[in-house]
């Protein structure tokens, strides 16, 4: 059972290049998320999902774009990195509203 | 705007005594409470929850406790161990809103000392 898989684990870019941070999960999750975690700040939510085609935004959306066609993966995408958004990020599931939510490792990134 | 709060960015407890975390709360539609562990390197794991139909929760050496009236919860673990050392986050979410969205503490970083 893998669980939620996120990749890569590691990335360095460039100022105003762009990427796409993947997560997969195979538990059948309908609710995903994206969080970033930088120092003192805890995790901060980006942008949510609550089943397939619908998305939302959290409190930290600037900067990211999200979509969700199928019920296992939800990208994050980075249309032009700033060295702002250098951190790592957190996608997350869960099945329904009332059941904890399952985390991935991480990606650490770093923007220079 | 935080509506999950912990106060204390590190707590520093000898091997075998308790730990004490804690964490506030300002919204009131607040229903369901969690705590997550997170090593360096790694994504959080979750480790306990309440309900606000109850004030205790226990699950082997932790213990969550919930005042409701002080917008209130706390995470003990008794005894603590080496390996408890971790960042915890506190978590909290209203399970009758329909978008389903958890709010985080800032965190709270335990060590444990032998």
């Amino acid at each position: 059972n893998a669980g939620v898989t996120q990749t890569p684990k590691f990335q360095v870019l460039k100022t105003g290049q762009s990427m796409t941070l993947q997560c997969a999960q195979d538990m059948n999750h309908e609710y995903m998320s994206w969080y970033r975690q930088d120092p003192g700040m805890g995790l901060r939510l980006i942008h949510y999902s609550v089943g397939a085609g619908i998305t939302d935004q959290g409190e930290v959306p600037n900067g990211y774009n999200v979509s969700r066609s199928t019920t296992e993966d939800f990208p994050l995408r980075l249309l032009s990195a700033a060295p702002s958004q250098t951190s790592v990020y957190f996608c997350a599931s869960r099945r329904s509203n009332n059941q904890p939510q399952h985390f991935g490792d991480g990606t650490r990134l770093s923007i220079l | 705007d935080q509506q999950v709060k912990q106060n204390s960015p590190s707590l520093s407890v000898q091997e075998g005594r308790i730990s004490i975390l804690n964490c506030d709360y300002t919204n009131s539609m607040f229903d369901y409470f969690l705590w997550y562990k997170k090593y360096p390197a790694e994504g959080p794991t979750f480790l306990i929850s309440i309900s606000s139909i109850k004030d205790k929760n226990e699950d082997g050496r932790f213990t969550v406790f919930l005042n409701k009236s002080a917008k209130h919860l706390s995470l003990h673990i008794v005894p603590s161990q080496p390996g408890d050392s971790a960042v915890y986050f506190c978590a909290a979410h209203d399970r009758g809103s329909t978008l389903g969205r958890l709010y985080f503490g800032r965190g709270t970083q335990l060590t444990v000392w032998p």
